[in-house]
Parts: structure tokens; sequence; C-alpha cells
């Protein structure tokens, strides 16, 4: 199966910064079908990003995928109050489908 | 939009079926694929396997072939039977909708605890 590596395990930033955060594949990605979710304390998880880069209905246009293979980045423009969450990568080129063990981005 | 709710027992006994339910509501059921996922204590996410809502399913091989998943249409529900449970069976689990593969909807989680 593939293992996802994210990086780095923990983002300190504050409000209005670039957040870039790094999800890697042991192998290629088939298709480049690769998801982003976030994950904030008593809510489910969020999609944000599909397919490496096609943003989810009502994700705001500061959340950015990019990347391709075995490489792929979350990045966040301008950081917001609201953007200081957990944020794990999943892929589903390959069965079985599997998540990457997260980033948490801090104030 | 549509929403996800885990129902379950919360805590199950070693060597027994632990068994979840999910009810989708605000949307139909018919047309996609549904999964269960997840996530022991400290550890990463786990995918657990799916079900199209005609009843074809896979599962993941970690499982050992332990896991059922099945679908009710009358109801807006599908469910979840992982047999012969031990403690590292102990996660918070989560029902989603998968859509092209990722997963668009996702169930707040539900607790279950292994512990005789």
């Amino acid at each position: 199966e593939i293992v996802l590596t994210q990086s780095p395990g923990t983002l300190s930033l504050s409000p209005g910064e670039r957040a870039t955060l790094s999800c890697r594949a042991s192998q290629s990605v088939s298709n480049n079908y690769l998801a982003w979710y976030q994950r904030t304390p008593g809510q489910p998880p969020r999609l944000l990003i599909s397919d490496a880069f096609t943003r989810a209905t009502g994700v705001p246009d500061r959340f950015s995928g990019s990347g391709s293979g075995t490489d792929f980045t979350l990045t966040i423009s301008r950081l917001e109050p609201e953007d200081f969450a957990v944020y794990f990568c999943q892929q589903y080129g390959s069965s079985p489908y599997t998540f990457g063990q997260g980033t948490k981005l801090e104030i | 939009q549509v929403q996800l709710r885990e129902s379950g027992p919360g805590l199950v006994k070693p060597s027994e079926t632990l068994s979840l339910t999910c009810t989708v509501s605000g949307g139909s059921i018919s047309g996609y694929y549904w999964s269960w996922i997840r996530q022991p204590p400290g550890k990463r996410l786990e995918y657990i396997g799916y079900i199209y809502y005609l009843g074809t399913t896979k599962y993941n091989p970690s499982l050992n072939g332990r896991v059922t998943i099945s679908v009710d249409r009358s109801k807006n529900q599908f469910s979840l039977n992982v047999t012969s449970v031990t403690a590292a069976d102990t996660a918070i689990y989560f029902c989603a909708r998968i859509n092209g593969g990722s997963f668009d909807s996702w169930g707040q989680g539900t607790l279950i605890v292994v512990s005789s």
C-alpha cells in the first residue's frame, strides 16, 4: 500500500502568513488522485482539495493544491484565524486508500 | 447538504462483534459509494472499506476478512460489522460519502472502546 508522509508535523505561523504543507507518497499516486482535508475540534473532516488541485465546493481560494507523482503541496496563501487546524492528505489512486499522519497548523 | 450520523454501542467486549450504523439525511443514499474509516488513538486514519448503494463492496485487506458493510436503501442507512474485536479495534469510527474517490461528506465520528 502507498504510505503518505506529511511534513512538517507541526507548523507555527501567524494570521496573514503563507502556509505550505507537504505530502510525500512512497510511490507514484495514480492519476494524481490525492485529496486534502481540514480537521478542527468537534467538527467532521472537511474536504478541501481533490484530484491534487481541485477545490471542493465552498472552499476559499486562499487554499490551493499542487504537485504530481509522489510530491504534493497544500498552500494557504494568507492565513485566517479559522485556518488553524489539522490537515491531512489521502490518496485514492491505489487500493487500499491511505491517509497521511497529519500536519498541525498552530498559531 | 447531506449529513451523516454514526450510531453504535460505544463499548464492545473482546472477541465480540462491533456493529455501527450510519444514517444519511438531506440526500439519498442512491447513486453513491459509502465508506467507513477509523482512527485509533494516536494513529492515522485507516480506510476500512466501502459499499455502493446497489450493494457492491470492497474492504481493506488489513482487517483480515473480519469486516462486512451492508446497505439499507429503504432506511437511507449503511452499516458496519467487525467480528472478533480486540483492543486494537478501539478507535473513532467515521462514516463518509465517496465522491470520485475522495470523501466529500463525513459524520462526526463515534468512539468505540473494546474492553471487558
